[in-house]
């Protein structure tokens, strides 16, 4: 079976630019989280969508923003790219999005600002 | 505020030998810890979990312990393979969070 699918794979932006960035999760996962990692940092938690409902949101600002869809795929949004926005962006899923259970990462997608 | 931390950010270790990675937490509602590998270029792969009501947990050539007492966690690696260089994560949960929060890694380098 797939694993948690990414798209793209790395995107140039530059600043004052917006972004939509794609996921797919594993077959039959429901719910879907978005983390963001900077070089040499652990990822940290910006979102977490479940049945398209929004369950949880980390300490990022209103420029970041995400849905999910019937099929349980995900966008995550950025407006107004700041410089600081550059990391590699990892989208997870897990069947129910329960407390204590594991997440499966995507490979991510690396967003560099210019 | 709290967070998950880690005590040493690299680790060179011979092949063959075993690794011990640690992990100290703060945050007294964690109930749920996990480990992740991850390889550059590439996303966390998950290794192994455990919950707070366990103080051991054994997979394919690693194990977990965590010491609620004084809220550490460390991830053993037997028989360290130079396959296991990669920077090694350690995360908490909340029983009433979604979110996963992360410690910094640390990198794992194996020589021959």
């Amino acid at each position: 079976d797939a694993g948690v699918t990414q798209s793209p794979t790395h995107l140039i932006k530059t600043r004052g630019q917006h972004v939509t960035l794609r996921c797919s999760p594993i077959s039959g996962h429901k719910s879907v989280s978005w983390y963001q990692q900077v070089l040499g940092q652990g990822p940290q938690f910006i979102f977490q969508y479940y049945e398209k409902e929004e369950r949880g949101r980390g300490n990022f600002p209103d420029r970041f923003s995400a849905r999910q869809f019937p099929n349980y795929s995900s966008e995550l949004n950025v407006n107004a790219l700041l410089l600081g926005d550059s990391a590699l962006y990892l989208c997870a899923s897990n069947p129910a999005g329960a407390p204590g259970q594991p997440q499966h990462f995507g490979d991510g997608t690396r967003l560099s600002i210019l | 505020g709290e967070s998950v931390g880690l005590h040493l950010p690299t680790l060179s270790v011979q092949e063959g030998d075993n690794s011990i990675i640690n992990c100290a937490y703060s945050n007294s509602a964690s109930d749920y810890f996990i480990w992740y590998k991850q390889e550059s270029g590439k996303g966390p792969q998950f290794i192994i979990d455990i919950r707070s009501n366990m103080d051991k947990r054994q997979g394919q050539r690693v194990t977990v312990l965590l010491n609620k007492t004084v809220k550490h966690l460390s991830l053993q690696i037997a028989a360290t393979q130079p396959g296991d260089s990669a920077v090694y994560f350690c995360a908490e949960n909340e029983d009433s969070g979604y979110a996963l929060n992360f410690g910094k890694g640390t990198s794992l380098l194996v020589t021959p």
